[in-house]
């Protein structure tokens, strides 16, 4: 079974600065999920990817198949960027396992 | 679209009830997952039907849960009896195809249950 780990646990920031989220996994994978879950419990799934890199607005998603590691990083962040961001990855014929989550607070 | 359905969204009960959990996935979607999340183990898949077939369920904790999908717009995830550590947020996610494809998913609101 894959072993996903994410660090840090736990964030806190000022408004502005620049954020990084990082993701570790132990078994080669097909995707990798950054999932986005509100204070209200909502989850929302950010990005997919299996390679490269991938940029959502102020959102920027990147993955080494090599070290099997992907950043999720946030520029100029804001306090609505507050969430819990968890990571999940999957293999051939496997479903999602999940990282613990970091969760993010960002003070104005 | 209205996105993935869950009802009830909170659940409480008393230990030995019978608790049912109810999700529609998107129209349209082939894969449906079951999740639960607590404190302690974060989010855990449960089991996920492809065109409404039973595919892995080997998360389900124990024979006191079980889920159907009997047609592809409704599933339900079944705990009898419940237990005070049943209590976490179980959450109904779809995706367009199969999971092999690694397609994005679609999670629903959540239902939080809590077993007295």
């Amino acid at each position: 079974k894959n072993e996903v780990e994410q660090s840090p646990q736990n964030l806190t920031a000022q408004e502005g600065e620049f954020i990084t989220i990082n993701c570790s996994y132990s078994v080669g994978i097909s995707a990798l999920h950054w999932l986005q879950q509100h204070p209200g419990g909502g989850i929302v799934s950010l990005f997919m990817l299996s390679s490269g890199k991938k940029k959502h607005g102020r959102l920027i998603a990147t993955i080494n198949i090599q070290e099997k590691h992907s950043s999720l990083h946030i520029t100029a962040s804001h306090p609505r960027d507050s969430a819990v961001y968890i990571c999940a990855v999957r293999s051939l014929n496997t479903p999602l396992v999940f990282g613990k989550g970091t969760r993010l607070s960002v003070i104005a | 679209d209205a996105g993935v359905i869950q009802s009830p969204r909170h659940e409480v009960t008393e230990m030995g009830q019978e608790v049912t959990l109810r999700c529609k996935p998107i129209s349209g979607h082939n894969s449906l997952f079951w999740y639960r999340q607590t404190m302690m183990r974060g989010l855990e898949l449960l089991i996920y039907f492809n065109n409404n077939v039973p595919i892995d369920d080997s998360g389900m904790p124990e024979d006191r849960f079980s889920a159907k999908m009997p047609n592809a717009s409704f599933s339900t995830l079944k705990i009898q009896p419940s237990e005070p550590r049943d209590s976490a947020v179980y959450f109904c996610a779809s995706s367009p195809s199969r999971t092999e494809r690694g397609e994005t998913q679609y999670f629903g609101p959540g239902t939080r249950l809590l077993v007295l």
